[in-house]
C-alpha cells in the first residue's frame, strides 16, 4: 500500500493515560499534517511539518499534545494525561510542496476513545 | 490564521437535481482551494481543486468556481446520484490547509 498509513486504527484508553499514534506518509511527500475530527465537524488543524521541521502548532492545542517527525519521514503524535474531551478521530495527511500547493492525501485515521 | 466558512451545513436534493455548496475564506494569500468528499467511516478524498489563477474548473458532473476578489468559491454537482450522498469539505491553502465545517449532502432517490 503506497498511501498514507496510520497506526493504530483504534485506541481505547483510560483517562489520564498517555497515547501515541503513528503516521507513515507517502514516501516522497515532504509536508505532513495532523488533524482532529469529531462527529459532524471538519478536520481541525493541529500541527504540520515541512520535512522534519514543525512549522506551526494550533493555538487551541494544549501542551499535553506533542508531535515529532525526527527524520522527515514518519511522524508520531503523543497525547499525555488523556481526557474524555480528547476522544476523536485523529487524521494524518501528506503532500508534496516542491511543486507548490498540491493534493493532500489522508490516512484512515486513528479513532481514540478515552473512558 | 485562515478561517474558512462553509454553507449550508446540510443539503437534501432530489436525484437528478443540482447541489451547490459555498465557502468563503479570509486570507488573501490563499492560492489553492481543494474540495474533499468523505463517506461514512472513510477518509476524506479529493474530488476537485482549483488554483487562484483559474476562475472555473469542471470535471464531468462536478465544477468549482472561484472569485478571488470576493474571497469565495463554490462546488456545483449536477445530475446528482445516490452515490453523491456524503459529507463535502472545502479547504483553502495559504501556507497550510484549513477546512470548512462540512456539508452533509443527501440525495433522495
Amino acid at each position: 500500500d503506497t498511501g498514507v498509513s496510520q497506526n493504530p486504527r483504534h485506541k481505547i484508553t483510560k483517562r489520564g493515560q498517555n497515547v501515541t499514534f503513528r503516521c507513515d506518509p507517502i514516501s516522497e511527500h515532504n509536508r505532513l499534517y495532523w488533524y482532529r475530527q469529531t462527529l459532524g465537524q471538519g478536520p481541525e488543524f493541529l500541527t504540520y511539518f515541512q520535512n522534519e521541521a514543525q512549522l506551526e502548532k494550533s493555538r487551541l492545542l494544549s501542551d499535553r499534545f506533542s508531535a515529532e517527525r525526527p527524520k522527515g519521514s514518519f511522524s508520531t503524535l503523543e497525547i499525555q494525561r488523556t481526557e474524555q474531551g480528547d476522544s476523536a478521530m485523529y487524521l494524518c495527511a501528506s503532500s508534496n510542496r516542491d511543486r507548490g500547493n498540491t493534493e493532500a492525501f489522508f490516512g484512515q485515521g486513528t479513532r481514540l476513545t478515552v473512558v | 490564521g485562515e478561517n474558512v466558512e462553509q454553507h449550508p451545513s446540510t443539503l437534501s436534493v432530489q436525484e437528478g437535481d443540482s447541489a451547490v455548496i459555498k465557502c468563503t475564506y479570509s486570507d488573501s494569500a490563499s492560492n489553492y482551494f481543494p474540495w474533499y468528499k468523505q463517506e461514512l467511516g472513510k477518509r476524506p478524498q479529493l474530488i476537485i481543486d482549483i488554483r487562484s489563477n483559474v476562475g472555473e474548473k469542471k470535471d464531468q458532473r462536478i465544477a468549482v468556481t472561484l472569485n478571488k476578489t470576493a474571497k469565495h468559491f463554490s462546488l456545483h454537482i449536477t445530475e446528482t446520484q445516490p452515490e453523491d450522498s456524503a459529507v463535502y469539505f472545502c479547504a483553502s491553502d495559504d501556507y497550510k490547509l484549513s477546512f470548512g465545517a462540512g456539508t452533509t449532502v443527501t440525495v433522495r432517490a
